[in-house]
């Protein structure tokens, strides 16, 4: 079946430094694929999306691009602030009202300190 | 422009009791799905609804069932409660078709006794 894989274990950087969280799926179509934020106490909210290989999305500094080749879907972030500290979720997703679940990995812990 | 709002917020039951959970769409949304995050976890696929009828289902048992109304608000129902049942309990709506992002509620926290 269809899943996604995160990298383990927590992230902790210092402020302005480059993030980066891995992301791979497994998929037996063309998923659209989503990196989703989730702050402390709060819902998911989605941070970017990207519908077909090699296309680029892209959000209040956060960027990330649909590698079909690698499966991949790598989240990236050139200087993070405080307030980026969140878990970070991958997600894929098939169009179509019939294929309308989303699957997450199991999440990422970002903490920045100052 | 209200988003995705669930209610209760916090509920606590005990083992073997029922209980139902609410959510109402944001404006405009006419499918709604509902997801089970557990602690340090991602969030499962309980199901999805659109048109008031279920329309993909996870790998839930039956004593999780749910509802959606003419106003496309959808109610999520648990029985029998087990200690395994303690989750965040996220709803998420969004129009049906295409690649459309879900847009997702705070979720009700639900604690089984």
């Amino acid at each position: 079946g269809d899943s996604v894989t995160q990298m383990e274990g927590p992230v902790t950087l210092s402020e302005e430094a480059f993030l980066t969280i891995n992301c791979t799926y497994t998929a037996t179509g063309y998923p659209s694929l989503f990196w989703y934020v989730q702050y402390p106490g709060e819902g998911l909210q989605l941070l970017l999306k990207a519908t077909k290989a090699d296309d680029k999305g892209s959000n209040k500094g956060f960027e990330a691009t649909y590698r079909k080749e690698t499966t991949s879907f790598h989240l990236e972030k050139g200087s993070v602030q405080v307030s980026d500290s969140a878990v970070y979720f991958c997600a894929l997703r098939y169009g179509g009202t019939s294929y309308g679940k989303l699957t997450f990995g199991q999440g990422t812990i970002l903490t920045v300190h100052p | 422009d209200a988003g995705v709002t669930q209610s209760p917020t916090h509920l606590i039951k005990t083992r073997g009791q029922q209980v139902t959970l609410r959510c109402s769409p944001k404006s405009g949304h006419d499918t709604v799905s509902w997801y089970q995050q557990a602690l340090g976890q991602g969030p499962q696929f309980i199901f999805q609804y659109y048109e008031e009828e279920e329309r993909q289902r996870g790998n839930f048992p039956d004593r999780f069932s749910g509802h959606q109304f003419p106003n496309y608000s959808s109610e999520l129902n648990v029985n029998a409660l087990l200690l395994g049942d303690s989750a965040l309990y996220l709803c998420a709506s969004s129009l049906a078709g295409g690649s459309q992002p879900q847009h997702f509620g705070d979720g009700t926290r639900l604690s089984i006794l």
